[in-house]
């Protein structure tokens, strides 16, 4: 069975200063892999996406992750954190095997000024 | 953004009544979702479709129904709600039926069983 963990429920980190959320996923076989952002009372939106190829992606908003399959992670990234990237940010594992996501439980960011 | 439409956006009702949320999308995607989020859980599947009266099951359908008679709509019903399915529902879409495909999300109903 497939899984997700966002290691840290909540972080809070000053603006401008670097960030990075945490995901490790379980799964057998090369998983396809997602960043959500979930703004207060909204939906969710795609960051970015690794489905294969280079193992840096870029994503909107100036985000990044990075996918080593050594260490089952799939790390987010920001180099400068901005008061309007505080929200929910959720991981996600897909496979070709099944028709749903498989969610991690979510990270909630905070931005101090 | 994907066009997606839910409604209503917020719901009270009241233990052992009947409640119908819809989805609505306008980019004739075959495949849509209905997840709920709960706190410490992420979003978890409920039901799935993949054409137009062809629907199954995801990892949480106990106590939920969905039909689906249109490709642009997706309906999920609590035939009689109870507080558990107090949660935040949130329908989505893709393109493809898979795990590999990504799927867009709509802004949610905010539902509150009492």
């Amino acid at each position: 069975a497939q899984s997700v963990t966002q290691p840290d429920i909540h972080i809070t980190v000053s603006e401008g200063a670097s960030l990075e959320l945490r995901c490790n996923y379980s799964y057998g076989a090369t998983p396809y892999l997602f960043w959500y952002v979930q703004s207060p009372g909204q939906g969710l939106q795609l960051l970015l996406k690794y489905f294969s190829g280079d193992t840096l992606v870029q994503g909107i908003k100036g985000f990044e992750a990075e996918f080593k399959r050594s260490q089952s992670s799939f790390n987010l990234r920001k180099p400068s954190v901005h008061w309007s990237d505080a929200a929910e940010y959720f991981c996600a594992v897909g496979s070709a095997g099944r028709r749903a996501l498989t969610f991690g439980s979510g990270t909630r960011l905070q931005v101090q000024p | 953004d994907a066009g997606i439409t839910q409604s209503p956006r917020h719901k009270v009702t009241e233990t052992g009544t009947p409640v119908t949320l819809r989805c609505h999308q306008t980019e004739n995607h075959r495949y849509m979702y209905w997840y709920r989020q709960d706190p410490g859980h992420g979003l978890r599947l409920i039901h799935y479709s993949y054409g137009v009266k062809d629907t199954d099951k995801g990892e949480v359908s106990d106590g939920y129904s969905v039909s689906r008679s249109k490709t642009e709509d997706f309906l999920l019903t609590l035939e009689s709600a109870t507080s558990s399915q107090t949660s935040v529902y949130f329908c989505a879409i893709s393109p493809g039926g898979w795990g590999t495909d990504t799927q867009y999300f709509g802004p949610g109903t905010r539902l509150t069983v009492l």
